[in-house]
C-alpha cells in the first residue's frame, strides 16, 4: 500500500543554517505531496503542497519539489530561524476513491537554536 | 482558517467512565476525520465520515465510535475510557472539490489533550 518515510528526528541546527528534511513515497498512480507544520500546542497547518510531478511547492521561504523519478519531496528553507522550531509531517494522498484519506509520515522534530 | 473548533480542549477522566469529544465546523465541509497523536506514531486515524450519517474505520479504531448527524458536527466516543487513550486528538476536514489531488489536503482542529487516569 502507499506510505510516507520521512527522516528521523531530532534535527537541531543553528540560526540561519540550511535546512532538509527527507520524505520519499511509496504511491500506486499520481498522488499529491503535502508538507505540514506543527508548533509546540498546536494543531498541524498546510506548510505547501504539489499535485503533479515537477512541481515546486513554496510558502514562508520553505520549498519541496515533487520529484516523481526519485519518489521524493524533500522540504528544504535556505535559512532557518528559531520560530521555524517545530515538527515537521510529510504526506501524500491515497488513490482516488479513498475517501480523501491522506499517508502521513511520523514527523520529524526541528530544533533552531539562536 | 478552517473554521474548525474542538471541545473540550483539555479533559481528564477515570478508567471506565465514557467520554465524548465534539468537532464543530462552520463551512458544510463533507469530509471530516479524527485522528490521535502519540508520541512515536505520528498521527493515526481513528474514524472518518463522508458525509451525514457516513463514517468509516480508520487503522486504530477499536474502543471508539463516532456519530455525524449534522454536516457540521462530528462525535468521537470513547465508551469506556482506558490508559490507553491517553492522547492529543485532532478533527481534520477535507473541502470539498472534484479536481484530482487539488481538495484533498486537510485542515485541523486544535487538538483536545485527553488524560485517563
Amino acid at each position: 500500500g502507499d506510505s510516507v518515510t520521512q527522516m528521523e528526528g531530532p534535527v537541531t541546527l543553528s540560526e540561519e543554517a540550511f535546512l532538509t528534511i527527507n520524505c520519499t513515497y511509496t504511491a500506486t498512480g499520481y498522488p499529491s505531496l503535502f508538507w505540514y507544520v506543527q508548533y509546540p500546542g498546536e494543531g498541524l497547518q498546510l506548510l505547501l503542497k504539489a499535485t503533479k510531478a515537477d512541481d515546486k511547492g513554496s510558502n514562508k521561504g520553505f520549498e519541496a519539489t515533487y520529484r516523481k523519478e526519485t519518489t521524493s519531496f524533500h522540504l528544504e528553507k535556505g535559512s532557518v530561524q528559531v520560530s521555524d522550531s517545530a515538527v515537521y509531517f510529510c504526506a501524500l494522498s491515497g488513490h482516488a476513491g479513498n475517501n480523501r484519506k491522506l499517508i502521513w509520515g511520523l514527523g520529524t522534530s526541528l530544533a533552531v537554536n539562536p | 482558517d478552517a473554521g474548525i473548533t474542538q471541545s473540550p480542549r483539555h479533559k481528564v477522566t477515570e478508567t471506565g467512565t465514557p467520554v465524548t469529544l465534539r468537532c464543530h465546523q462552520t463551512e458544510n465541509h463533507r469530509y471530516m476525520y479524527w485522528y490521535r497523536q502519540d508520541p512515536g506514531h505520528g498521527l493515526r486515524l481513528i474514524h472518518y465520515s463522508y458525509g451525514v450519517k457516513d463514517t468509516d474505520k480508520g487503522e486504530v479504531s477499536d474502543g471508539y465510535s463516532v456519530s455525524r448527524s449534522k454536516t457540521e458536527d462530528f462525535l468521537l466516543t470513547l465508551e469506556s475510557a482506558t490508559s490507553s487513550q491517553t492522547s492529543v486528538y485532532f478533527c481534520a476536514i477535507t473541502p470539498g472539490g472534484s479536481k484530482r489531488g487539488s481538495y484533498n489536503e486537510q485542515f485541523f482542529g486544535p487538538g483536545t489533550r485527553l488524560t485517563v487516569l
